[in-house]
C-alpha cells in the first residue's frame, strides 16, 4: 500500500519564478492539505482541497493556490517567488473531510530553496 | 486563537523514560495528535487521542492529557537512539480543519 507520494523531493528556484509541487495521496484517501513548514519551525497550514475545491485555507497570500484532480492527487503553485517561501512543503492526505478523528498522513516533502 | 507550546529540546540517556510536553489554548480542540519527524524526512503519525479521554497507551509510549490545564505529554518508555527525532504536538479544533503545530520538541538520546 502506497503512502504519500510527493515529487519533485529538491528544488531550486529564482526569486520571481514560479514553481508547482505535487502529491498523490494515500490510497482510499479523497482529502489533501498542504503544509509549509520553514527551518526550525512547526507546519503551517495553507489550504486544503476535497472534491476537487478548496474547502479551507490558511493565512497564505493568493500567490499560493492549488487544484485537485479528479484521481484525488493535487498540486501546489506559488507565483512570483520570494526568498521567505524557502521552506519544506508538506502533502497530507486523510480519507474524508469533515470525520470527526480523521488522521492525516503526511508525504516526505518537497525542500524548496529561492535564491 | 489558537496555539500550541512546547519545550524546545530534551535530552535523556538510553534506556530511560522521556516526556514530551505540550500546552494548548483552545478549549475546544477534540482531537491532540503526536507526529515524529526526522532528519530531512516528512511527518509521522505516532498516537493520537481524542479529548473526552485521560490517556491512551500504545506499546511504548503513553499520552496524558489534562484538559483542565489544557496539557498534553507524551512518555516513551526504555528510550532508543533510534527514537532520536523532533517531536511536534498538534491539535484539530474541529471536523475537517487544519492540524495546528507546535514548534518541535528536538529529542537526543545517548548511549
Amino acid at each position: 500500500d502506497a503512502g504519500v507520494t510527493q515529487s519533485p523531493t529538491h528544488l531550486i528556484k529564482t526569486r520571481g519564478q514560479q514553481v508547482t509541487l505535487r502529491c498523490s495521496p494515500k490510497s482510499g484517501h479523497d482529502t489533501v492539505s498542504w503544509y509549509q513548514q520553514a527551518l526550525g519551525q512547526g507546519p503551517q497550514f495553507i489550504f486544503q482541497y476535497y472534491e476537487e475545491e478548496e474547502r479551507q485555507r490558511g493565512n497564505f497570500p493568493d500567490r499560493f493556490s492549488g487544484h485537485q484532480f479528479p484521481n484525488y492527487s493535487s498540486e501546489l503553485n506559488v507565483n512570483a517567488l520570494l526568498l521567505g517561501d524557502s521552506a519544506l512543503y508538506l502533502c497530507a492526505s486523510s480519507s474524508r473531510q469533515g470525520a470527526w478523528g480523521e488522521t492525516q498522513y503526511f508525504g516526505p516533502g518537497t525542500r524548496l530553496l529561492v535564491l | 486563537g489558537e496555539d500550541v507550546e512546547q519545550s524546545l529540546f530534551l535530552s535523556v540517556r538510553e534506556g530511560d523514560s522521556s516526556v514530551i510536553n505540550c500546552t494548548y489554548t483552545d478549549s475546544s480542540s477534540t482531537y491532540l495528535y503526536w507526529y515524529k519527524q526526522e532528519p530531512g524526512a516528512g511527518l509521522q503519525l505516532l498516537t493520537y487521542i481524542f479529548s473526552n479521554m485521560d490517556m491512551k497507551q500504545d506499546q511504548r509510549l503513553t499520552v496524558l492529557l489534562n484538559k483542565k490545564d489544557k496539557h498534553l505529554s507524551l512518555r516513551i518508555a526504555d528510550t532508543q537512539t533510534g527514537d532520536s527525532a523532533i517531536y511536534f504536538c498538534a491539535e484539530k479544533y474541529q471536523a475537517g480543519t487544519a492540524l495546528i503545530f507546535g514548534k518541535g520538541t528536538t529529542l537526543s538520546v545517548s548511549s
